[in-house]
Formats: structure tokens, sequence, C-alpha cells
């Protein structure tokens, strides 16, 4: 079964500092792996994606992941928080066999707090 | 800008009142997905429609049904409204393009149910 965890539910960074908020996955072939931010009260903003190619992704608001196959992780990473990064943070992986493909299976969500 | 818009925002509601939520894109997708976010807690898919084609997720329960008139809106009915239905309802939108999911779900803002 396909499956992604986010070990940490709250990760607690100084403004300034480098945060990683970490998730591994667990797929059947090649994984499409995707991190959300979700501000109280508020949708999913969608961040970056793996697909394949550069395991380096860079996306929105200076965010960037990394995708280490050996591993299995999809880590997301900024090298200098801001308080406004406080959030929710969701990984996702894409269902791509079986009765429900296409979906999108989240994890559990981590709360990052940044303080100044 | 093209965006998912949800309407209305917040919704109140009392037990056992049939209770319908809007959801509207500009972005001409041709897929609609319905999530329903318990607090703090992961998406849970719902259903989707891939252009008209319904597509029901096996644990969702019969009091949940949907609509997509056209391509640009889809409604979600909930029929009897229970206390447990209280949550955050997430409509998203995608465009399969290229190889088959890999395409990306954007988020409406939600609309919050509440249930006397």
């Amino acid at each position: 079964a396909q499956s992604v965890a986010q070990p940490e539910d709250q990760v607690n960074v100084a403004e300034g500092n480098p945060l990683t908020v970490k998730c591994t996955y667990s797929v059947s072939g090649n994984p499409y792996l995707f991190w959300y931010v979700q501000y109280p009260n508020r949708g999913l903003q969608f961040l970056l994606k793996y697909i394949t190619g550069d395991n380096l992704v860079k996306g929105s608001y200076g965010f960037e992941a990394e995708f280490n196959k050996s591993q299995t992780s999809f880590h997301l990473k900024k090298p200098s928080a801001l308080v406004s990064d406080s959030a929710l943070y969701f990984c996702a992986v894409r269902h791509v066999y079986g009765g429900s493909q296409g979906n999108l299976i989240f994890g559990k969500g981590t709360k990052l707090s940044v303080k100044p | 800008d093209a965006m998912v818009i949800q309407n209305p925002r917040y919704q109140v509601t009392q037990f056992g009142k049939p209770v319908t939520l809007s959801c509207s894109q500009t972005l001409n997708h041709n897929v609609m997905y319905w999530y329903q976010q318990k607090s703090s807690q992961a998406p849970k898919l719902l259903f989707h429609y891939y252009d008209k084609d319904f597509n029901n997720e096996a644990d969702t329960p019969d009091n949940f049904q949907s609509r997509r008139p056209n391509t640009s809106f889809c409604f979600l009915d909930i029929r009897s409204p229970g206390l447990g239905d209280a949550a955050m309802y997430l409509c998203a939108t995608s465009r399969p393009q290229g190889a088959r999911f890999t395409d990306t779900q954007y988020f409406g803002p939600g609309t919050r149910l509440t249930v006397l």
C-alpha cells in the first residue's frame, strides 16, 4: 500500500534559522510527491512537487525539497525561516496503482512554528 | 486571476437539515475533487469528477452526494448532516496533462461547516 509519513507533529524554529519538515514515503513504482501549506481557516496552497529529474526541487516562497530515493524521503527545507511561514504543512504522494488511481495520499501534517 | 472559489466560506446548518456547498473554478480544469478535513487532520477525499464521470471513494457515506452541472461548477450536498459532519470542506481542481498523475491539485479556500 502506498503511504506517506510525517514523523513530527510540530517543528519549532527561530526566525532566520534554516528549517526542515520531514516526509518519508512508501510507493510502488516511481513516486510523485507534493508539498502543500495550509494557513488557519484556509485551503491548501501548492508549494512544489517532484515528478522526475533533479532531486532538488524549488518551489514557492523560497521553499525547496530534496528527493532522496535511497532513503525514500522528500524533506521540505528553507534556508531562512520567517514568522509568516508558521502554518500546517502537508506532504502527499500520488496513488498510482489500484482502485484509487490518481488520488493524493496525505501525511498527517506538521505544524511549523517560527518564533521571532 | 484564475482560481478556485468556494461559497460560502462559513456555513451553519441544523442537525438533519440538508445543506449544499458550492465550488467554482476559472482554471478550466476537467477534474474536480471534494475533500473533508477535520480539525488539523489530513484532508480525506470524498469523491471526484473527471469531466462528467463521477468517482466515489469506497468509504464515503451515502449521506454525501455531488453534482457537476458544467465544467466550472461542482456542488457537495449533505442530505442529513450529523454532528460528525462538522468539518472544513475543500474543493480542488486539476488538469491532467502528459504523464499520468503528475498534475497538481489546486485547492479553494474551503467552507467550514458547523452543525448545530
